[in-house]
C-alpha cells in the first residue's frame, strides 16, 4: 500500500513570498490533516478535512494560510505572505475515517529567510 | 481544548534496560491515545495505540497502559536497543467525533547507549 505523498520535500523562500505544498493521501482515506511541526515540538494541527469539507481549522492562521481539498483526494496548503516564524516542517497525514489511525507523509521542510 | 503533557523530555538508558515515558491529558472525553516514533528528519510513525475501553496493550517489546481515572497513559519499552533511539510523541483525541484531531505532547528524546 502506497503511503502519504508530499511535495516538495524542501523549500527555501524569503519572507513575504508565497509558497504552496501538496499532499496525496493514502487511497481511500477520507480524512486528511495538515500539521505544523516546529523544531523540538510536537506536531500542531492546522486544518482537518473530511472528504472535501473542513472539519477543524481553528488553529489555522487564516490571514496568511489557506488550504483546499478539491474532489476529496489531493490537498494543497498555501502560505501568503510567509513570515520568519513559519519556518517549520509541514506534515500531511490521512486516516480512514475521522479519528482513526493517522499515517504521516515525509513532510515539507520550509525555511523562511 | 485538550492539553497533553509528556515527561520526561529526555531519557537516556543502557541497551537492554527498560524505558518508560508518561503522558497526562486534560479532556476526559478523549478516547484514543496513539504513540509515535520520529527519527531525525523522518516522518512520525505510529508504533502503538490504545482506546479508552482497554487498560493495557502490548506488542512485542512495547506496551501502553491507560488510567482513565487519573487521565494518564504510559509507553513502556523493554529490552531497549540502539535502534529505539528517537523522539517519541504521545497524543490524545476524541476519535469518531468532530473533535477527532490529535493533540500531541512535547516529545521525549530517547537515547539508548550500546
Amino acid at each position: 500500500e502506497a503511503g502519504v505523498a508530499q511535495s516538495p520535500r524542501y523549500k527555501i523562500i524569503e519572507k513575504r513570498q508565497s509558497v504552496a505544498f501538496w499532499c496525496n493521501p493514502i487511497s481511500g482515506h477520507a480524512t486528511l490533516y495538515w500539521y505544523q511541526q516546529i523544531l523540538g515540538q510536537g506536531p500542531k494541527l492546522l486544518i482537518q478535512f473530511q472528504n472535501n469539507g473542513v472539519v477543524d481549522d481553528s488553529q489555522l492562521p487564516k490571514d496568511r494560510f489557506s488550504a483546499e481539498r478539491l474532489k476529496g483526494v489531493d490537498s494543497t496548503l498555501k502560505i501568503q505572505p510567509a513570515k520568519l516564524e513559519d519556518s517549520a516542517v509541514y506534515l500531511c497525514a490521512s486516516s480512514l475515517d475521522n479519528g482513526g489511525k493517522q499515517y504521516f507523509g515525509p513532510g515539507t521542510r520550509l525555511t523562511v529567510t | 481544548g485538550e492539553n497533553v503533557e509528556q515527561h520526561p523530555s529526555t531519557l537516556s538508558v543502557q541497551e537492554g534496560d527498560s524505558a518508560v515515558i508518561k503522558c497526562t491529558y486534560s479532556d476526559s472525553a478523549s478516547n484514543y491515545f496513539p504513540w509515535y516514533k520520529q527519527e531525525l528528519g523522518k516522518r512520525p510513525q505510529l508504533i502503538i495505540d490504545i482506546r479508552s475501553n482497554v487498560g493495557e496493550k502490548k506488542d512485542q517489546r512495547i506496551a501502553v497502559t491507560l488510567n482513565k481515572t487519573a487521565k494518564h497513559f504510559s509507553l513502556h519499552i523493554t529490552e531497549t536497543q540502539p535502534e529505539d533511539s528517537a523522539v517519541y510523541f504521545c497524543a490524545a483525541s476524541q476519535a469518531g467525533t468532530s473533535y477527532g484531531k490529535l493533540t500531541f505532547g512535547q516529545g521525549t528524546i530517547l537515547t539508548v547507549h550500546p
